[in-house]
């Protein structure tokens, strides 16, 4: 099976802009995390959707929402993006309970 | 709250030494613990579960729930062990992993 895709892998935008980032699981995985990875913070959970409903969200701000379609491809939106939120975020599948699987990362840069 | 501790950020030893990387955590009920490793521009993945109870590329890791600690082992390192080695912790019924800081080892030659 193909591995978690994740578009695009780096992005940079301004501050103010806002962004969307795409996840494309693991075919028959039903689970999407997504999670922030920076120096200082580490990995941080943002949210967790399975079958299009979001069952679990990380104390992140408002500006950050996801959402999962009905093939279980998900997109996570960030908007009026900061300096703080550069970092490199990651997309998780599973099949519920079971293991999960990074994708490669995206790379948002804000400058 | 759950919260995983990983106290070294960055752990050296040479080539052949056994290598110990700690992970303690704080959670009330019965966690899943892991260990991932993201080698140097690799994507994260999964190295050990210790429900699985297995051994892989020599590691090993025991769930001690007195101490509540799940510590990283092998014997003997090699170079290609050189990478980020993050603990996480998953409680039941959900997919969050609340993951530790993460410790760099480095296995020098």
């Amino acid at each position: 099976k193909a591995g978690v895709t994740q578009t695009p892998r780096y992005l940079i935008k301004t501050r103010g802009q806002q962004v969307t980032l795409s996840c494309s699981p693991i075919s028959g995985h039903r689970s999407v995390s997504w999670y922030q990875q920076t120096p200082g913070q580490g990995l941080q959970f943002l949210f967790e959707y399975f079958s299009e409903t979001q069952r679990n969200k990380g104390n992140f701000p408002g500006r950050f929402s996801g959402r999962q379609f009905s093939n279980s491809r998900s997109e996570m939106n960030v908007s009026t993006l900061e300096l703080g939120d550069s970092a490199l975020y990651l997309c998780a599948s599973s099949d519920t309970g079971l293991l999960q699987y990074f994708g490669p990362g995206t790379r948002l840069t804000v400058t | 709250a759950q919260r995983v501790t990983q106290p070294e950020k960055l752990l050296s030893v040479f080539k052949g030494a056994p290598v110990e990387l700690k992970c303690n955590y704080s959670y009330s009920g019965s966690p899943e613990l892991f260990w991932y490793v993201q080698y140097s521009r690799q994507r994260l993945q999964l190295l050990l579960r210790h429900i699985s109870r297995e051994s892989i590329k020599g590691f090993t890791a025991d769930l001690n729930k007195g101490e509540t600690s799940f510590h990283l082992k092998k014997p003997f390192a090699q170079e290609e062990d050189s990478a980020m080695y993050y603990c996480a912790l998953r409680k039941g019924g959900s997919e969050k992993l609340v993951f530790g800081k993460g410790t760099k080892l480095t296995v020098n030659p």
